[in-house]
């Protein structure tokens, strides 16, 4: 089964750029989706098809993907980005695939 | 505004069955396909089953396969998940969503708010 790794924890300084990466055997062929999960809320979708942002996020959120890792990349980074962010793919065998999930801090 | 607003959840015996229920607004819901995805407490979130806009396709992990069912009213706004032969490990806040598109891009763009199952004796 198709599996993806991101780390357990981030932490970035106030202002500063947050990478949190989910590597993947060759998960630079398929589509990446990423999900923002703030403490106690339902997930949101923030990046989708490697680099596209849904309407009413920030542009602050980026995302790539080559190779065996995707990046999700938070640019100036706030005290209301901290929370849990899980990359997603689909894989023809598996299905759909989340990722074990990173917790962001902001300091 | 898209709403999604799942009910049904509660306490439930092992091997007793559930059925959930994602009360759909602010979208027509018989243009966009639709999935469920569960979070074991404390855990990340597992994909449990997805559907077409109009019911024809349906997609399960096999952790669930043959135990659940989804399915969807367009007439009602209303998709279900029908949970059978319930096990411990099937503990979780289950939320409702919403694909991207008509068939299942599996994109998750809107969520619900959840409902609680638990599983126990």
């Amino acid at each position: 089964s198709y599996e993806l790794t991101q780390p357990l924890s981030v932490s970035v300084a106030l202002g500063q750029t947050a990478r949190i990466t989910c590597g993947g055997n060759k998960i630079g062929s398929k589509n990446v989706h990423w999900y923002q999960q703030r403490p106690g809320q339902a997930p949101v979708l923030v990046t989708y098809r490697n680099s596209n942002r849904p309407s009413g996020i920030p542009a602050r959120f980026s995302g790539s993907n080559s190779g065996n890792t995707a990046t999700l990349t938070i640019s100036r980074a706030q005290a209301g980005d901290e929370g849990d962010y899980y990359c997603q793919v689909w894989d023809s065998r598996t299905s759909v695939v989340f990722g074990g999930g990173t917790k962001l801090t902001v300091l | 505004q898209v709403q999604l607003v799942e009910s049904g959840g509660g306490v439930v015996q092992p091997g007793r069955s559930l059925r959930l229920s994602c009360a759909a607004s602010g979208f027509t819901f018989s243009d966009y396909g639709m999935h469920w995805v569960r979070q074991a407490p404390g855990k990340g979130l597992e994909w449990v089953a997805g559907i077409w806009y109009d019911g024809s396709n349906k997609y399960y992990p096999d952790s669930v396969k043959g135990r659940f069912t989804i399915s969807r009213d367009n007439s009602k706004n209303t998709l279900s998940l029908q949970m059978n032969s319930l096990r411990a490990e099937d503990t979780a806040v289950y939320y409702c969503a919403r694909d991207l598109e008509a068939g299942s891009t599996f994109v998750l763009d809107y969520w619900g708010q959840g409902t609680l199952v638990t599983v126990s004796s």
